[in-house]
This record gives structure tokens, C-alpha cells and sequence, in this order.
């Protein structure tokens, strides 16, 4: 128990559903993170927000929208995708923007 | 951040000393060494960070060159539960603006009964 909860943990979807990742963490930090991993790739920084602002974008397709509503809470909100967007996405948080980050579970994405 | 270099794949007998090894010859004065594990399906796990010491924890020691150019990260009595991929980040530390952080391919540790 890392103190990040990611929901769902698994999640099926068609290429025309919308969809949200929930994340949550308990810790107190104030930086969120979302990464994807594909298989057999690296992990992939998607978006950074530090105290609910934005401050990453890495060149992220539109169809993936965040959203972060407080410094506890993190979305990812999903539609139109693809069968390649199908990965396990990551939630990260950390203290500051500059200290390790803790880690959720992960959400299983399969795109149909 | 600075570029690291770890070996793809090492095995480990149970029970010993696993070191696992990262060179990050480019690192910058105020960079940290950062080690995180990933095991099979699960979001990956921080173990330690140090920036010129060596330093351990519950979870491991790392073990920083004097020159600061490459860097050990040492379980001291490997079991079955530590078979992951273990990655080696160099970064800035608690200070300035963002920055990136890259996780690369890292070691795939493998520990054998």
C-alpha cells in the first residue's frame, strides 16, 4: 500500500466509449503524475500537475483529457481511443515536483 | 537529466547479496541518484536516493562511486519477492523548477531459488 489508489483496475472499452481513471492519494503531496506503460516499452510520462496546475504536457494525444480538481485527486478521462492506447496507466504523486514519487497500482487499459 | 547505463538482465540466488549495478557518467553536481523497482504488473516502487553518500534503508544500500560516476544498489539477502526490474534515475533533487524524469529500460533481476 503505497498511499496512491488507483480505480478502476482493470478497464475494457470500445474504440466509442468515454471512460475516467480515478486517482487518489493520502500522502499530502502536492505533485500528480500520470505515466503509461506499454508492453515491453519504457514508462511514459503523459502529464504533470504541481498544486492542481499543469505544468507537463508531453505532446499527449487530445483523447486524453486530465483533469485534477484538488491536490488529492487526479483524473484521466478517456474517448474515442484507440486499441494501441490499450496499456497499464500509472498515477504518481510526490511532496514536491523535485522528490520520489509514490506510485499507484496501475489501471489495466484494453481498447476494443 | 543525466543518461544512465544498467545491464538488461542479472540473476541472483536466493538468500545472497544482489548488486546491481548503473553508470551515469554525465551527472551534474546537484543531481541524485534515485532507484526504483517494478515488479511484474505493478506500479513501480521508489528503495532509496542518495546524492554523494552512501546510504541505506530498510530496503537496500546504495553504494556512490567517489567521482560520483556510477553507483551500486545492494539487497542484502535477495528473496524470490525481489525479482523485478530494477531502474536507475539521475535527477535533481528538492530544489528548483520540474524536471523530467526518465525511467529507462532498466535491470531485470531475477532471483533463483
Amino acid at each position: 500500500e503505497t498511499g496512491v489508489t488507483q480505480t478502476p483496475r482493470h478497464l475494457v472499452m470500445g474504440m466509442t466509449n468515454k471512460k475516467s481513471l480515478k486517482c487518489e492519494q493520502h500522502l499530502g503531496h502536492n505533485a500528480m503524475y500520470w505515466y503509461k506503460q506499454s508492453a515491453k516499452k519504457p514508462l511514459e510520462l503523459m502529464f504533470v500537475y504541481n498544486f492542481k496546475e499543469q505544468t507537463e504536457n508531453n505532446s499527449v494525444p487530445s483523447r486524453f483529457s486530465p483533469e485534477c480538481p484538488n491536490s488529492s485527486h487526479l483524473f484521466l478521462h478517456l474517448h474515442t481511443l484507440q486499441p494501441e492506447d490499450s496499456a497499464l496507466y500509472l498515477c504518481a504523486s510526490s511532496r514536491t515536483v523535485n522528490t520520489e514519487a509514490f506510485f499507484g497500482q496501475g489501471t489495466r487499459l484494453t481498447v476494443v | 537529466d543525466a543518461k544512465t547505463t544498467q545491464p538488461p538482465s542479472m540473476d541472483c540466488a536466493e538468500g545472497r547479496a544482489a548488486n546491481l549495478p548503473c553508470n551515469h557518467s554525465t551527472i551534474s553536481g546537484n543531481e541524485y541518484v534515485y532507484w526504483y523497482r517494478q515488479i511484474h504488473s505493478q506500479g513501480p516502487q521508489y528503495i532509496i536516493h542518495g546524492l554523494k553518500n552512501n546510504e541505506t534503508n530498510e530496503m537496500a544500500s546504495l553504494i556512490i562511486t567517489e567521482d560520483r560516476k556510477s553507483s551500486t544498489l545492494i539487497l542484502p539477502h535477495a528473496t524470490l519477492r525481489d525479482t523485478a526490474v530494477y531502474y536507475c534515475i539521475v535527477r535533481v533533487g528538492n530544489s528548483g523548477g520540474y524536471q523530467k524524469v526518465t525511467f529507462g529500460t532498466g535491470t531485470k533481476l531475477q532471483v533463483i531459488p
